[in-house]
């Protein structure tokens, strides 16, 4: 079965803490995997997608085939990142989405 | 607009009403989603249509709900005989490429709460 599992629903860290919001996914086939997120009262939209290999807002997540990991990672949080992050798996066209995490960076 | 537009923003049905939530993907774009989204959930796919072909309904969660998209860009999601398990945020996207690339941009969403 296609499945994106978010283990933590709610992540709170202080400001300037390291992050990482945990993200594992089930698929036999080659993956492509997102990160969206949902800042308070806007829509969700697109962080970072694997295949770009980019940094995005400080944050980075790295493929891990054997792990079948997808990890969103920051080495220091600031506040302006609290909201709620989704990781989703895009087997054949529909993305599929993890329950979220909720991140919380306090001053 | 430069985004998508969902409208209603809010609606509060009846058990039993009939819904219609409307869908204005950004202009040009080809791909359009319908995703569902319960209270501390992730979005769960509905349907998907590809100009006005609808290409995936696999995520209808019954044959009470049924969407459509005549002329290829506003589409509407109807839910027939409302219950209360359908009380939650509609969510649309849409995307300029087809299917398999893009990037997806959502709506704010509709949020029905049935009583």
């Amino acid at each position: 079965a296609q499945r994106v599992t978010q283990p933590e629903k709610l992540l709170s860290v202080f400001k300037g803490a390291p992050v990482e919001l945990k993200c594992n996914y089930s698929y036999s086939g080659s993956p492509e995997l997102f990160w969206y997120v949902q800042y308070s009262r806007q829509r969700l939209q697109l962080l970072l997608r694997h295949i770009s290999r980019e940094s995005i807002k400080g944050f980075t997540a790295d493929l891990n085939k054997g792990e079948t990991s997808f990890h969103l990672k920051k080495p220091f949080a600031q506040e302006e990142d609290s909201a709620m992050y989704y990781c989703a798996l895009r087997p054949k066209g529909k993305l599929i989405f993890g329950q979220g995490t909720e991140l919380s960076v306090k001053p | 607009g430069a985004g998508v537009s969902q409208s209603p923003r809010y609606k509060v049905a009846k058990r039993g009403q009939d819904v219609a939530l409307r869908c204005d993907p950004i202009s040009g774009h080809v791909s359009l989603f319908w995703y569902q989204q319960a209270l501390g959930q992730g979005p769960e796919f509905l349907t998907y249509f590809q100009n006005e072909a609808q290409l995936d309904k696999s995520g209808l969660p019954s044959d009470r709900f049924f969407a459509e998209r005549p002329e290829g860009s506003v589409s509407t999601l109807k839910i027939q005989r409302t219950q209360q398990e359908d009380s939650a945020v509609y969510l649309c996207a849409s995307s300029l490429a087809g299917v398999l690339t893009g990037e997806l941009f959502f709506g704010e969403g509709s949020r029905l709460t049935v009583l």
